[in-house]
């Protein structure tokens, strides 16, 4: 029973071009949240997504980044245009309901130069 | 603002000694959950509470929830070097499904 795959573990991107993190659920899980996490800080919630919809993108930057989650395949957590200040763990976690535990995957590590 | 206040942030100890993580909220959580995350890996639930005053136990482990559901607890008795990590706890409020994480207590158990 394979937990949450992310990939890739690590990504480095140049200042100006894109970055894309995928995110495969637990098997049986329809629910998605993305979380960021600076160095030795606690994690912040970027986006919430269920099956084609997003339920709460509060925590999401304005501009440049978005996220989905299609019918088929991998939740995708995107970002246009990186700059340094992009850098950090990147951490996807599912569950099978709304107010489930959640199950973290173990991260995309993103390095801008 | 940090709604989930942890403390203390850095832990040292010798092994053998006991320890305990406060993590503290003016706000109500329906659950809170405590993860133990090792560098370069992504945190690893170790346990969820739910009532008010509900006290759980894993091994060495004694985890609190208060009476409130504002504040949680979690003591280690004993500790081991393998016990060293990142630990974080995260509290959920009814229908919003996102997790709001304390920035973390990292503890060190020296052998």
């Amino acid at each position: 029973n394979a937990g949450v795959m992310q990939n890739p573990r690590h990504l480095v991107r140049r200042r100006g071009q894109e970055a894309r993190l995928r995110c495969s659920p637990m098997k049986g899980h329809s629910h998605v949240y993305w979380y960021r996490q600076l160095p030795e800080e606690g994690l912040k919630f970027m986006v919430y997504l269920q099956k084609e919809n997003i339920i709460d993108e509060s925590g999401m930057p304005k501009e440049r980044f978005s996220a989905e989650f299609p019918k088929e395949g991998p939740s995708i957590l995107r970002i246009q245009q990186v700059v340094r200040g992009d850098s950090a763990a990147y951490f996807c976690a599912s569950s099978p309901g709304m107010n489930t535990e959640a199950f973290f995957g173990q991260g995309t590590r993103l390095t801008v130069v | 603002t940090q709604l989930l206040e942890q403390s203390p942030q850095f832990l040292s100890i010798q092994e053998g000694e006991n320890l305990t993580v406060y993590c503290n909220s003016s706000s109500v959580f329906s659950s809170l959950q405590w993860y133990r995350q090792e560098p370069g890996e992504g945190p690893v639930l170790l346990v969820t509470v739910v009532t008010g005053g509900e006290v759980k136990k894993l091994k060495r482990l004694t985890f609190q929830f208060g009476d409130a559901r504002k504040d949680s607890s979690l003591h280690i008795t004993a500790a081991q070097p393998g016990d060293t990590g990142l630990y974080l706890c995260a509290g959920a409020r009814s229908n919003t499904g996102k997790l709001i994480f304390g920035q973390g207590t990292t503890l060190q158990v020296k052998p």
